[in-house]
């Protein structure tokens, strides 16, 4: 079946790194996206990744292993605006290529 | 680029009545369009896909008499919430996919409440 397991909360300190897991199972590989959503907001896209390896842009960084199903997402240099869901989605192929999530990792960013 | 809209933001309406949702891609083409609903502090379940010139494919468990899906050109997806009922209050996002990109825009949602 298709499942993409993400942490629900985690807890980071403004100016800090914190590390975002993503582990998935589908069927066939389609790429790894990562979104984020502010509380009440619709997701806007972070990343995509369909290489093995890590992709920065800017504080925000994205690493994929095909092999180990295993994705995360890196936030460097915290801020307060960080704070919000981060969802780890896969697209399932085919002609609609439709996505499936993760339930989201809300990262609540302290000062 | 990739801009996706949505309107309205916001609608309230009584139990009974039928609410259309509008879905725009303003700078592409969208031959594939999704349509979401989000309960609060959940993820997004995908209701249904969308293509341009055909019926929308619905996900299992979604009723396709009560959630009505026209997506009469290539920019327009519309969403009809056909006889609200209080549990139909929820946070509706649409996305939409240019060509054979993988990337998925997303509008900024439709905050429905059914009283």
């Amino acid at each position: 079946g298709q499942n993409i397991d993400q942490p629900t909360e985690m807890t980071a300190t403004e100016g800090a790194i914190v590390q975002i897991n993503c582990t998935y199972q589908t069927s066939g590989f389609n790429g790894l996206f990562w979104y984020q959503q502010h509380a009440g907001e619709a997701p806007t896209f972070l990343s995509y990744n369909v290489l093995d390896g890590l992709e920065e842009k800017g504080r925000f960084s994205s690493f994929l292993s095909r092999s180990k199903g295993y994705s995360y997402l890196l936030l460097k240099e915290l801020q307060m605006k960080d704070s919000a869901s981060y969802l780890c989605a896969a697209p399932l192929g085919g002609a609609t290529n439709k996505l499936i999530f993760g339930t989201g990792t809300l990262l609540a960013v302290q000062p | 680029g990739a801009v996706v809209s949505q309107h309205p933001s916001r609608v309230i309406c009584k139990s009974g009545t039928s609410v259309k949702i509008e879905c725009r891609s303003l700078d592409f083409q969208a031959t594939t369009m999704f349509w979401y609903r989000q309960f609060p502090k959940k993820s997004l379940m995908l209701m249904a896909t969308s293509n341009e010139g055909s019926k929308a494919t619905y996900e299992q468990g979604v009723e396709k008499d009560k959630f009505l899906i026209n997506h009469a050109s290539l920019t327009l997806s519309t969403l009809t919430v056909t006889s609200a009922h209080p549990e139909d209050s929820s946070f509706y996002i649409c996305s939409a996919r240019a060509g054979s990109s993988d990337t998925q825009y997303f509008g900024p949602g439709t905050r429905l409440t059914v009283l």
